[in-house]
């Protein structure tokens, strides 16, 4: 199976300061139609995850264009230009290549 | 707009079976395949395997083959997911996602596996 990692694990951010993280795969998530199957997920505290970035760089539908995602193949990254007290939650990627589909550890952000 | 919704927490013993239903709105269910994932307390996300809502093909993690049958009656638009057998190790929350992109979650359902 796919292997994904994350890092920091950990972020804490002023608000209005940028804000990354690096997400990894064991194996390249570039499909042959030239689309990285990767995801970025938001999981509030005490909520469902949600979809914030789909295909590597694709901004979900009512996603504030603050959230960014970049990257191919193996190696992407989430950027968030200024951070807002909402944006607190741990931080998810996930490979939708090849089943089983995989996320990586999460990555919680908070405010200092 | 689309929405999954969930049946309530569940409270099992041990080598009892569990199912979680998911009715969804919003969209043409045969449409998307539904997918599951869990959490476990304090634990990250975890893919159980998904269901064509189509034609009723499935796909499990190997962790759960054996275990786990999702299913889904496309009349009431609804997706299934029983898992056999529970363990302590099963408890925590199920959710019901749509599609690979798991662009719609369902609220979660609690699943608490006590004697």
């Amino acid at each position: 199976e796919i292997v994904m990692t994350q890092s920091p694990l950990s972020l804490s951010v002023t608000p209005g300061e940028p804000a990354s993280i690096s997400c990894r795969s064991s194996q390249s998530l570039l499909h042959s139609n030239g689309r990285n199957y990767l995801g970025w997920y938001l999981q509030k505290p005490g909520q469902s995850p949600h979809l914030l970035i789909y295909l590597g760089f694709n901004r979900a539908s009512g996603v504030p264009d603050r959230f960014s995602g970049s990257g191919s193949g193996t190696d992407f990254t989430l950027k968030i230009s200024r951070v807002e007290a909402e944006d607190v939650g741990v931080y998810y990627c996930m490979q939708g290549l090849l089943a089983p589909q995989t996320f990586g550890p999460g990555t919680k952000v908070d405010i200092k | 707009q689309v929405h999954l919704l969930q049946s309530g927490a569940e409270v099992k013993e041990p080598g009892a079976s569990v199912k979680v239903s998911c009715k969804t709105s919003g969209y043409t269910f045969t449409d998307y395949y539904t997918h599951w994932v869990r959490q476990a307390p304090g634990q990250g996300l975890e893919w159980m395997g998904w269901i064509s809502s189509n034609t009723g093909a499935t796909n499990y993690a190997q962790k759960f083959q054996g275990r786990v049958t999702m299913t889904r009656d496309t009349s009431i638009s609804t997706a299934y997911m029983e898992l056999n057998r529970l363990t302590s190790d099963d408890t925590g929350m199920y959710y019901c996602v749509r599609d690979r992109h798991a662009d719609y979650w369902g609220q979660g359902t609690l699943v608490t596996v006590s004697s």
